[in-house]
């Protein structure tokens, strides 16, 4: 089953917009929750990631939201850009014991001009 | 300067062939990974491996091992190809399973067409 759940599976967005990609989990045993991009043709390539001891993480335009109570996390990317325009991935993993990531099933964002 | 990386890039066989991608790093990682991307860009973990252990996804066929000549090289070995085998492969590896720091790099890819 999958063990991640990512929504939506497509977003455009207008330049200088924000984006919005949620993501939850039922795992309690989850203790490590990265984003990855993908562009056409290439490797996933991490973003940004978040351990569960926190409930926010920034990095330039990119920030990670999460609630543990609620077992969801979100990306959120501000000031969106054309060049952002790629595929999301959400995952989790038990980094303390395999680190097997568990991915979303993507999220498509379009950044139009 | 190719921290994971994979060849073939693309890969185009017949069912029933056996077949080989293979995988390095020059990251010094411990750990190596492979992942499986279908048509519809579900990324699906097959193996995790370390000099230590071998963890397989239980939902991968035994026509699929990997084999590790040292820690730098993990190889996905593929017997008796199928049709739903054709996918993108990605290798990536981590620096240690169970450290603090497990980010995990990706390779490019390997593109695998069955005919």
């Amino acid at each position: 089953q999958q063990q991640v759940k990512q929504s939506p599976q497509s977003l455009i967005v207008q330049k200088g917009g924000i984006s919005i990609i949620n993501c939850a989990y039922e795992n309690t045993a989850f203790d490590y929750f990265p984003w990855y991009q993908q562009f056409p043709g290439k490797g996933p390539a991490l973003l940004i990631a978040i351990r569960p001891d926190v409930s926010e993480k920034k990095e330039g335009r990119f920030t990670i939201s999460f609630n543990k109570s609620a077992k969801q996390f979100s990306l959120h990317i501000m000031d969106s850009q054309p060049g952002d325009s790629a595929t999301y991935f959400c995952a989790a993993s038990v980094a303390s014991g395999a680190n097997n990531l568990f991915f979303g099933t993507g999220t498509r964002l379009t950044v139009i001009p | 300067d190719t921290a994971v990386s994979q060849t073939p890039k693309y890969l185009v066989t017949q069912m029933g062939n056996d077949k080989s991608i293979k995988c390095e790093q020059n990251l010094g990682h411990d750990t190596m990974y492979w992942y499986k991307q279908d048509s519809k860009k579900f990324l699906k973990i097959m193996f995790s491996y370390n000099n230590k252990e071998l963890i397989i996804n239980e939902t991968v066929p035994n026509r699929f091992s990997p084999k590790s000549p040292d820690k730098a090289h993990l190889n996905l070995h593929i017997n008796s190809l199928e049709l739903g085998d054709s996918a993108v492969y990605f290798c990536a590896s981590s620096p240690e399973r169970g450290a603090v720091t497990d980010t995990q790099y990706f390779g490019p890819g390997t593109r695998l067409t069955v005919l």
